[in-house]
């Protein structure tokens, strides 16, 4: 079957760096992403990891292993805008195969 | 600007009133999905074309039907919704032939059944 596991609720302080883990089990594998949701909105797109390492875009960061089937997005200098629901996601097979998501990590950012 | 399109975005309707929702690209993707999501819960895949290929989750219930009349617009219809239904529908686009499949959300329909 098809797992991916997140934790489900965080808290950081504005400024300060936090690490998301997302650990998966799927039957396949070829690509993890990583999206931002808003309350009451649709996911957006962060992040796209298909070999293992870091992938670095501004303030946010994202990681493979895919050994460990493991990952994690590293958001830095935290913004109060950035609290939101982060949602880890994998396609477990090649081609057009819709994406499994996780549950998502709630995120909230304090002064 | 090229992006995904859902109408409405709020929709009422009341317990076992057929509902219709919405969803138009201008991205000429050639895939479209549609999810659903409860509060605090992952996106659950509903169904999904490739082009004109219709693709159903096994554990979509058959109250659930969808219509993809051709690459722009993609619909949701729901038989007779029950008070389970009650959701955020979610649709996305994506290209298929390539590995790199991001999929482009559009701003979700919340579905409120009385």
């Amino acid at each position: 079957g098809q797992n991916i596991d997140q934790p489900t609720e965080m808290t950081a302080t504005e400024g300060a760096i936090v690490q998301i883990n997302c650990t998966y089990q799927t039957s396949g594998f070829n690509g993890l992403f990583w999206y931002q949701q808003h309350a009451g909105e649709a996911p957006t797109f962060l992040s796209y990891n298909v070999l293992d390492g870091l992938e670095e875009k501004g303030r946010f960061s994202s990681f493979l292993s895919r050994s460990k089937g493991y990952s994690y997005l590293l958001l830095k200098e935290l913004q109060m805008k950035d609290s939101a629901s982060y949602l880890c996601a994998v396609r477990d097979n090649s081609g057009n195969t819709p994406l499994v998501f996780g549950k998502g990590t709630r995120l909230s950012v304090i002064a | 600007d090229a992006m995904v399109i859902q109408n409405p975005r709020y929709q009422v309707t009341q317990f076992g009133k057929p509902v219709t929702l919405s969803c138009s690209q201008t991205l000429n993707h050639n895939v479209m999905y549609w999810y659903q999501q409860k509060s605090s819960q992952a996106p659950k895949l509903l169904f999904h074309y490739y082009d004109k290929d219709f693709n159903n989750e096994a554990d979509t219930p058959d109250n659930f039907q969808s219509r993809r009349p051709n690459t722009s617009f993609c619909f949701l219809d729901i038989r007779s919704p029950g008070l389970g239904d009650a959701a955020m529908y979610l649709c996305a686009t994506g290209v298929r032939g390539t590995d790199y499949n991001e999929q482009f959300f559009g701003p979700g329909t919340r579905l409120t059944v009385l």
